[in-house]
């Protein structure tokens, strides 16, 4: 079954633990985005990913690192959480080659810093 | 800058009736417009998209839009709504430019909720 697939779904941690979020499709697509969801802001991109070793920022990219050693995951990491990064995360796909059309989307991570 | 606005943050309808959930868009150049749809506890959904050609455009679950030039709309649309159409609706567009890579820029959401 073609998927994006994200871990942890759920996490609670504390403020300046490092953590990592895992994003993992097995379509093949070049492209691969962070995005995250806020009550009344809808979705932000937070980084993203053309092909391997070809990453680039998005529109809220602090506090946040990616990247991208192989073509089917790209991992989001926090090097130091803050409680304003408390959110819900989806990471996505598309094929490069079909910049038009639609991007696949994991089934979220809901991160809560405390 | 490109930017997409949803105007309601909720549309309340009774099943059966047609629904419609508002989308206008700001872009420079031609438009590319999709909308998704989130589940309690999912991740997001394609429904449909326009990229060119017909205004009117059919997509899942027996949902439709059109597509307004004039007025920057891309309005969703249901003839008769269902119960399990209750859901978070996000319109996008995408930013074209190559070097963006084709980024979604979001509306903030809709809450449809459907009673029986």
């Amino acid at each position: 079954e073609a998927q994006v697939t994200q871990n942890p779904r759920y996490l609670i941690t504390v403020t300046g633990k490092k953590l990592t979020v895992t994003c993992s499709q097995n379509m093949n697509h070049e492209y691969m985005s962070w995005y995250r969801q806020d009550p009344g802001l809808g979705l932000r991109q937070i980084y993203y990913s053309m092909n391997v070793e070809v990453t680039d920022k998005g529109d809220v990219p602090e506090g946040y690192k990616v990247s991208r050693k192989e073509k089917r995951n790209f991992p989001l990491i926090l090097e130091s959480p803050s409680p304003n990064q408390t959110s819900l995360y989806f990471c996505a796909s598309s094929p490069l080659d079909s910049r038009l059309g639609e991007q696949y989307f994991g089934p979220g991570t809901r991160l809560t810093v405390t | 800058a490109q930017s997409v606005a949803q105007p309601e943050d909720q549309v309340n309808v009774a099943e059966g009736n047609p629904l419609t959930v508002k989308c206008t868009y700001s872009v420079s150049g031609n438009p590319y417009l999709f909308w998704y749809v989130q589940y309690p506890n999912r991740g997001l959904q394609f429904l449909l998209k326009y990229i060119t050609g017909d205004n009117l455009v059919k997509g899942s679950y027996g949902f439709e839009a059109e597509f307004n030039k004039s007025q920057t709309s891309f309005h969703l649309k249901k003839p008769s709504a269902l119960v399990s159409d209750s859901a978070l609706y996000f319109c996008a567009v995408r930013d074209a430019l190559y070097n963006q890579g084709g980024k979604l820029i979001f509306g903030q959401g809709t809450e449809l909720s459907v009673k029986p």
